[in-house]
Protein backbone atom coordinates (compact mmCIF):
# COMPACT_ATOMS: atom_id res chain seq x y z
CA UNK A 1 0.00 0.00 0.00
CA UNK A 2 1.19 3.55 -0.56
CA UNK A 3 0.06 7.13 -0.14
CA UNK A 4 1.06 10.62 -0.20
CA UNK A 5 0.16 13.27 1.66
CA UNK A 6 0.81 17.00 0.61
CA UNK A 7 0.62 19.78 3.69
CA UNK A 8 -0.86 22.79 2.68
CA UNK A 9 -3.29 23.14 -0.50
CA UNK A 10 -2.74 26.76 -1.05
CA UNK A 11 1.22 28.25 -0.52
CA UNK A 12 1.67 31.35 -1.40
CA UNK A 13 4.76 33.31 -1.25
CA UNK A 14 6.63 36.92 -2.66
CA UNK A 15 8.78 36.79 -6.31
CA UNK A 16 12.24 35.91 -5.21
CA UNK A 17 11.06 34.45 -2.18
CA UNK A 18 12.03 30.32 -0.94
CA UNK A 19 9.79 28.17 -2.22
CA UNK A 20 8.66 24.68 -0.22
CA UNK A 21 6.04 22.31 -0.80
CA UNK A 22 5.63 19.77 1.73
CA UNK A 23 5.28 15.92 1.20
CA UNK A 24 5.42 13.21 3.00
CA UNK A 25 4.69 9.40 1.77
CA UNK A 26 3.81 6.26 3.16
CA UNK A 27 4.91 2.63 1.36
CA UNK A 28 5.41 -0.92 1.90
CA UNK A 29 8.37 -0.64 0.13
CA UNK A 30 11.28 1.70 -1.22
CA UNK A 31 9.21 4.04 -2.96
CA UNK A 32 9.80 5.96 -6.10
CA UNK A 33 8.98 9.61 -5.85
CA UNK A 34 8.28 12.06 -8.35
CA UNK A 35 7.29 15.74 -8.32
CA UNK A 36 4.98 16.79 -11.47
CA UNK A 37 3.15 20.48 -12.15
CA UNK A 38 0.08 20.88 -13.59
CA UNK A 39 -0.45 24.27 -15.84
CA UNK A 40 -4.87 25.41 -15.89
CA UNK A 41 -6.12 22.89 -18.57
CA UNK A 42 -2.84 20.83 -19.38
CA UNK A 43 -1.03 17.43 -18.63
CA UNK A 44 1.00 16.89 -15.73
CA UNK A 45 4.89 17.71 -16.42
CA UNK A 46 7.35 15.61 -14.86
CA UNK A 47 9.49 18.10 -12.40
CA UNK A 48 12.17 16.03 -10.90
CA UNK A 49 12.27 12.02 -9.43
CA UNK A 50 13.91 10.03 -6.87
CA UNK A 51 14.31 6.50 -7.55
CA UNK A 52 17.95 5.04 -6.28
CA UNK A 53 21.10 7.17 -5.22
CA UNK A 54 21.53 10.17 -4.36
CA UNK A 55 18.66 11.27 -2.40
CA UNK A 56 18.57 15.37 -3.36
CA UNK A 57 17.64 15.44 -6.12
CA UNK A 58 18.30 18.03 -8.93
CA UNK A 59 15.21 19.11 -11.64
CA UNK A 60 13.77 21.07 -14.49
CA UNK A 61 13.30 25.20 -13.73
CA UNK A 62 15.68 24.97 -10.40
CA UNK A 63 13.67 22.30 -8.25
CA UNK A 64 15.29 20.07 -6.33
CA UNK A 65 13.73 17.70 -3.65
CA UNK A 66 15.54 15.81 -0.78
CA UNK A 67 14.78 12.37 -0.21
CA UNK A 68 14.66 11.87 3.77
CA UNK A 69 13.89 8.42 4.70
CA UNK A 70 13.79 8.86 8.66
CA UNK A 71 11.02 11.11 7.91
CA UNK A 72 9.68 9.62 4.91
CA UNK A 73 9.92 13.31 3.25
CA UNK A 74 10.28 14.55 0.18
CA UNK A 75 9.84 18.44 -0.26
CA UNK A 76 10.19 20.27 -3.04
CA UNK A 77 12.16 23.27 -2.70
CA UNK A 78 12.80 26.34 -5.40
CA UNK A 79 15.25 29.27 -3.64
CA UNK A 80 13.86 32.06 -5.63
CA UNK A 81 10.02 32.18 -6.86
CA UNK A 82 9.26 33.41 -10.39
CA UNK A 83 5.74 34.32 -11.43
CA UNK A 84 6.00 31.46 -14.25
CA UNK A 85 6.31 29.19 -10.97
CA UNK A 86 2.58 30.08 -9.96
CA UNK A 87 0.63 26.36 -11.07
CA UNK A 88 -0.13 23.26 -9.45
CA UNK A 89 2.24 21.06 -8.11
CA UNK A 90 1.39 17.44 -7.14
CA UNK A 91 3.99 14.89 -5.60
CA UNK A 92 3.37 11.02 -6.19
CA UNK A 93 4.44 7.84 -5.41
CA UNK A 94 5.28 4.05 -6.90
CA UNK A 95 6.58 0.84 -6.05
CA UNK A 96 7.92 1.12 -9.11
CA UNK A 97 8.29 -1.57 -12.00
CA UNK A 98 4.92 -1.53 -13.98
CA UNK A 99 3.19 -0.35 -10.66
CA UNK A 100 0.46 2.50 -10.32
CA UNK A 101 1.66 5.62 -9.28
CA UNK A 102 -0.14 7.20 -6.15
CA UNK A 103 -1.05 11.10 -6.46
CA UNK A 104 -0.91 13.42 -3.05
CA UNK A 105 -3.76 16.05 -3.62
CA UNK A 106 -2.02 18.93 -4.84
CA UNK A 107 -0.59 22.26 -3.38
CA UNK A 108 -1.40 25.25 -5.33
CA UNK A 109 1.54 27.62 -5.45
CA UNK A 110 0.62 31.12 -5.87
CA UNK A 111 3.47 33.63 -6.52
CA UNK A 112 2.77 37.15 -5.49
CA UNK A 113 4.70 39.94 -7.07
CA UNK B 1 12.44 10.93 -25.68
CA UNK B 2 9.53 8.82 -24.90
CA UNK B 3 5.96 10.39 -25.90
CA UNK B 4 2.72 9.44 -25.20
CA UNK B 5 -0.33 11.32 -27.59
CA UNK B 6 -3.74 11.56 -26.22
CA UNK B 7 -6.77 12.36 -28.52
CA UNK B 8 -8.97 13.80 -28.43
CA UNK B 9 -7.77 17.22 -26.31
CA UNK B 10 -11.35 18.10 -25.57
CA UNK B 11 -14.61 17.12 -26.15
CA UNK B 12 -17.91 18.30 -25.89
CA UNK B 13 -21.17 16.03 -26.37
CA UNK B 14 -24.79 15.96 -25.55
CA UNK B 15 -25.70 13.51 -22.17
CA UNK B 16 -26.22 10.04 -23.51
CA UNK B 17 -23.36 9.68 -25.76
CA UNK B 18 -20.91 7.70 -25.99
CA UNK B 19 -17.16 9.15 -26.00
CA UNK B 20 -13.62 7.26 -27.09
CA UNK B 21 -10.69 8.18 -26.16
CA UNK B 22 -7.38 7.18 -27.37
CA UNK B 23 -4.04 6.88 -25.57
CA UNK B 24 -0.74 5.89 -28.42
CA UNK B 25 2.79 5.84 -27.38
CA UNK B 26 4.88 6.87 -29.75
CA UNK B 27 8.05 5.40 -30.07
CA UNK B 28 8.01 2.77 -27.64
CA UNK B 29 5.65 0.05 -27.00
CA UNK B 30 3.28 0.14 -23.66
CA UNK B 31 2.45 -3.32 -22.29
CA UNK B 32 0.64 -1.38 -19.54
CA UNK B 33 -0.65 1.65 -19.37
CA UNK B 34 -3.23 3.96 -16.59
CA UNK B 35 -6.12 5.84 -17.02
CA UNK B 36 -6.73 8.92 -14.33
CA UNK B 37 -9.29 11.06 -13.94
CA UNK B 38 -8.92 14.36 -12.41
CA UNK B 39 -12.21 16.78 -11.14
CA UNK B 40 -11.73 20.40 -11.19
CA UNK B 41 -9.45 21.13 -8.18
CA UNK B 42 -8.66 17.66 -6.93
CA UNK B 43 -6.15 15.21 -7.51
CA UNK B 44 -5.75 12.45 -10.02
CA UNK B 45 -7.27 9.44 -9.21
CA UNK B 46 -6.40 6.15 -10.90
CA UNK B 47 -9.34 4.44 -12.39
CA UNK B 48 -7.78 1.19 -13.85
CA UNK B 49 -4.63 -0.37 -15.35
CA UNK B 50 -4.96 -1.25 -18.91
CA UNK B 51 -3.13 -4.84 -19.95
CA UNK B 52 -2.31 -5.30 -23.40
CA UNK B 53 -4.25 -8.78 -24.52
CA UNK B 54 -6.25 -8.78 -21.39
CA UNK B 55 -8.51 -7.28 -19.43
CA UNK B 56 -8.18 -3.72 -17.73
CA UNK B 57 -8.08 -4.13 -14.01
CA UNK B 58 -10.26 -1.19 -12.27
CA UNK B 59 -9.50 0.42 -9.35
CA UNK B 60 -12.65 -0.15 -6.31
CA UNK B 61 -16.13 2.13 -7.41
CA UNK B 62 -15.26 2.59 -11.09
CA UNK B 63 -17.73 1.17 -12.59
CA UNK B 64 -16.33 -1.36 -15.76
CA UNK B 65 -19.40 -1.46 -17.74
CA UNK B 66 -19.72 2.37 -17.90
CA UNK B 67 -15.67 3.02 -18.65
CA UNK B 68 -15.24 0.49 -21.61
CA UNK B 69 -11.12 -0.14 -21.58
CA UNK B 70 -9.19 -1.97 -24.70
CA UNK B 71 -6.04 -2.02 -25.35
CA UNK B 72 -5.61 -4.19 -28.17
CA UNK B 73 -1.91 -3.80 -29.23
CA UNK B 74 1.19 -2.34 -27.35
CA UNK B 75 0.93 0.83 -28.77
CA UNK B 76 -2.42 1.69 -27.86
CA UNK B 77 -5.39 1.72 -25.43
CA UNK B 78 -8.88 3.11 -25.35
CA UNK B 79 -11.50 4.54 -22.90
CA UNK B 80 -14.71 4.36 -23.91
CA UNK B 81 -17.22 6.27 -21.77
CA UNK B 82 -20.36 5.16 -22.28
CA UNK B 83 -23.39 6.64 -22.03
CA UNK B 84 -21.96 9.91 -20.97
CA UNK B 85 -24.05 12.23 -18.46
CA UNK B 86 -22.85 15.66 -16.91
CA UNK B 87 -21.45 13.77 -13.94
CA UNK B 88 -19.05 11.98 -16.11
CA UNK B 89 -17.20 15.61 -17.30
CA UNK B 90 -13.54 15.78 -16.00
CA UNK B 91 -10.12 15.24 -17.09
CA UNK B 92 -8.50 12.55 -18.24
CA UNK B 93 -4.92 11.40 -18.44
CA UNK B 94 -3.44 8.20 -19.38
CA UNK B 95 0.11 7.21 -18.85
CA UNK B 96 1.86 4.21 -19.99
CA UNK B 97 5.30 2.37 -19.29
CA UNK B 98 8.10 2.11 -21.22
CA UNK B 99 9.84 -1.30 -20.08
CA UNK B 100 8.65 -0.26 -16.53
CA UNK B 101 10.95 2.07 -16.66
CA UNK B 102 10.16 4.98 -14.18
CA UNK B 103 8.69 7.47 -15.06
CA UNK B 104 5.43 6.68 -16.34
CA UNK B 105 4.79 9.01 -19.48
CA UNK B 106 1.91 11.13 -19.34
CA UNK B 107 -0.34 12.29 -21.96
CA UNK B 108 -1.48 15.70 -22.09
CA UNK B 109 -5.16 14.71 -21.25
CA UNK B 110 -8.42 14.94 -22.49
CA UNK B 111 -11.00 17.89 -21.26
CA UNK B 112 -14.50 15.54 -21.62
CA UNK B 113 -17.72 17.96 -20.96
CA UNK B 114 -20.94 16.66 -20.98
CA UNK B 115 -23.95 19.03 -21.85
Amino acid sequence: AQSVTQLGSHVSVSEGALVLLRCNYSSSVPPYLFWYVQYPNQGLQLLLKYTTGATLVKGINGFEAEFKKSETSFHLTKPSAHMSDAAEYFCAVSAGGYQKVTFGTGTKLQVIP
Amino acid sequence: GAVVSQHPSRVICKSGTSVKIECRSLDFQATTMFWYRQFPKQSLMLMATSNEGSKATYEQGVEKDKFLINHASLTLSTLTVTSAHPEDSSFYICSAHDRGHQPQHFGDGTRLSIL
